[in-house]
Formats: structure tokens, C-alpha cells, sequence
């Protein structure tokens, strides 16, 4: 079974700043997809950025961008120029390209705080 | 588009009572529905996945004949709470995927606060 780890249950960022959350997970396949999701306080799941586990290019959105790095199924999101609304819980998360299921394994969250 | 929805978004119940939620794809059809369970702090548990037409598949630890799940059409899937006890409080959260959107990507609901008084 697939697992995500979130290590930093915690993380402080001052606006403007850059802050990077880390993720790793533990797989046996080859194909797959990860995921950032934002959980702001509404409680609404919001998508920040994806990546396919075959594409060696980090996916980038606007201000987020991911470190993909397969070898070591590690997944860190980069938020750079912190804004406020950007204080939310994030949660990494796995999902296999295969056709059983499709389900999304989740990580425990990290709460992000930006700072005035 | 892709937008999905869930009502109510608040429930309070008495303890023994049924509570049914309802999750509705709005702009697309549904080929699949998740129900999740959120506690305060903590992150998504999936509770059980659902296609339309069939059985939902529950995951391991998730009571079936308590979690009542039905899918009956491809934007509508309920969850049924039967016989609510305190402990069953907790936030629920839906999501559907249909394949037509690239990545088979699942839409989240804005879920359900229920409490179990």
C-alpha cells in the first residue's frame, strides 16, 4: 500500500517570503500522480498543482512550484512571494495511474501561517 | 465548471438518529464518488469509493450497514449515518471524478459538519 508523510505538522512562513513543504511518499509503481492540495479555514479542498510521476519537469503554477524527485519519492511544494491567503493546512497526496480505484492517498497535513 | 456540492453543509442530530448527506455533481457526470472523513486537525480518511449503479467499496475498519452509501445516478451520491452516536461527529467530505476531465482528477465537495448530540 501506497503511504504520504507530511513531516512538519507546522510551518511559519513572513509574507513575501519563500517557504517550502516537504512530502514524501512510498510507492511500487512506476506510474503515478501527486498532488498539493490547499485546505483553507472554509474547508474546501482546493488543487494547488500536480505532477505526473513520468514527467522529470517540476510542475509549476504561478507562485507554487514542486521539487519532484523520483528516486527518492520526495515531493516539496515551493510557495515563493507568501501572501496571506495563503495560510492554510496543505496536504500532499498520491494517486496511482493505474484504473483500480484511482484513489487519493493522503498525507497527515501542514498547517502553513503567514506572517503580516 | 466541475463544480461539486453537498447538503447539508451543517447538521446537528440527537444520538440514534439517521442523517442522510447528499453530494451532487453539478456540471458534469460523476463515474465515480469518494466519501472521506475529516477529524478536527487531521487529515482525509477515505471511507468508501462509489460507482454509479453498484455497491460502494468500503475501506477496511469502515462499518458498511452504519455508512450507508448510494450512488444512484451519475451526479447524485448519499451517505447515510444510521443510528448516529457522538462519536460518529466528525467533518464529510466528497469528491467525484469523471473521466472526461484530463487526469481523471477528482472535484471536491465543501463538506458536511455533522454533530452527534
Amino acid at each position: 500500500a501506497q503511504t504520504v508523510t507530511q513531516s512538519q505538522p507546522e510551518m511559519s512562513v513572513q509574507e513575501a517570503e519563500t517557504v517550502t513543504l516537504s512530502c514524501t511518499y512510498d510507492t511500487s509503481e512506476s506510474d503515478y500522480y501527486l498532488f498539493w492540495y490547499k485546505q483553507p479555514p472554509s474547508r474546501q479542498m482546493i488543487l494547488v498543482i500536480r505532477q505526473e510521476a513520468y514527467k522529470q519537469q517540476n510542475a509549476t503554477e504561478n507562485r507554487f512550484s514542486v521539487n519532484f524527485q523520483k528516486a527518492a519519492k520526495s515531493f516539496s511544494l515551493k510557495i515563493s512571494d507568501s501572501q496571506l491567503g495563503d495560510a492554510a493546512m496543505y496536504f500532499c497526496a498520491y494517486r496511482s495511474a493505474s484504473n483500480a480505484g484511482n484513489m487519493l492517498t493522503f498525507g497527515g497535513g501542514t498547517r502553513l501561517m503567514v506572517k503580516p | 465548471g466541475a463544480v461539486v456540492s453537498q447538503h447539508p453543509s451543517r447538521v446537528i442530530c440527537k444520538s440514534g438518529t439517521s442523517v442522510k448527506i447528499e453530494c451532487r455533481s453539478l456540471d458534469f457526470q460523476a463515474t465515480t464518488m469518494f466519501w472521506y472523513r475529516q477529524f478536527p486537525k487531521q487529515s482525509l480518511m477515505l471511507m468508501a469509493t462509489s460507482n454509479e449503479g453498484s455497491k460502494a467499496t468500503y475501506e477496511q475498519g469502515v462499518e458498511k450497514d452504519k455508512f450507508l452509501i448510494n450512488h444512484a445516478s451519475l451526479t447524485l451520491s448519499t451517505l447515510t449515518v444510521t443510528s448516529a452516536h457522538p462519536e460518529d461527529s466528525s467533518f464529510y467530505i466528497c469528491s467525484a471524478r469523471t473521466r472526461m476531465h484530463s487526469y481523471n482528477e477528482q472535484f471536491f465537495g465543501p463538506g458536511t459538519r455533522l454533530t452527534v448530540l
